[in-house]
């Protein structure tokens, strides 16, 4: 089994702070998606990334996309509490012939305080 | 609407007695899958469909079923549940041209005595 280590599983700050979330895997993805989750609901899609080295931005969270392939990063500015929620990442490695089959991180649990 | 849908969205049950948990999604989409989440390990993918009576295993697809009749529906069947499979449950469609982003139901909280 390919493991996605996700970091940090935690993270607690205050309204208005900057927050990075990785994304770390020793195998190529041929694509990876981030999603957020809020209690009592699915994982809703925030971005998809293809290309090495590629950036999306959504409003206030980039995310990028590592020049190999094998990492990935979320990053928010200006955090609001509104943010608060499970943040997932999920890869498709690229290779064999399992094509449908999905890796997820363990999730990041983010909390924003007013 | 576009969504995907799960039947039941809470069930409590006892070792070994059989139960289906349904999966519908009104987006014609060719690829079905479905999960379970547990705190700290993410999601981890039980079986998946690439497209009608075409269905692989996940990471973790011992204890489960699965069968793609039909493009809409997949339903997850538990042959003979037990208490490590109490889990929260969420069925997933999405297209395969779009990098399989997935389009998740609202998740099904199954508890095995």
């Amino acid at each position: 089994t390919q493991l996605l280590e996700q970091s940090p599983q935690f993270l607690s700050i205050q309204e208005g702070e900057n927050l990075t979330v990785y994304c770390n895997s020793s195998s190529v993805f041929s694509s990876l998606q981030w999603y957020r989750q809020e209690p009592g609901e699915g994982p809703v899609l925030l971005v998809t990334v293809v290309t090495g080295g590629e950036v999306k931005k959504l409003k206030r969270l980039t995310f990028q996309f590592g020049d190999a392939r094998k990492d990935s990063s979320l990053h928010i500015t200006a955090a609001q509490p509104g943010d608060t929620g499970l943040y997932l990442c999920a890869g498709r490695y690229a290779g064999g012939t399992s094509y449908g089959k999905l890796t997820f991180g363990q999730g990041t649990i983010l909390t924003v305080h007013p | 609407e576009a969504q995907v849908t799960q039947n039941p969205r809470y069930l409590i049950t006892v070792t070994g007695k059989k139960l289906t948990v349904t999966c519908s999604q009104n987006m014609n989409h060719e690829y079905m899958s479905w999960y379970r989440q547990d705190p700290g390990l993410g999601l981890r993918q039980i079986y998946y469909s690439m497209n009608v009576e075409v269905t692989d295993k996940g990471d973790v697809p011992e204890g489960y079923k699965v069968s793609r009749k039909e493009k809409r529906n997949f339903p997850l069947i538990l042959e003979s549940p037990s208490p490590n499979q109490t889990s929260l449950y969420f069925c997933a469609s999405s297209l395969r041209t779009q990098n399989y982003e997935q389009y998740f139901g609202p998740g099904t909280r199954l508890t095995v005595t």
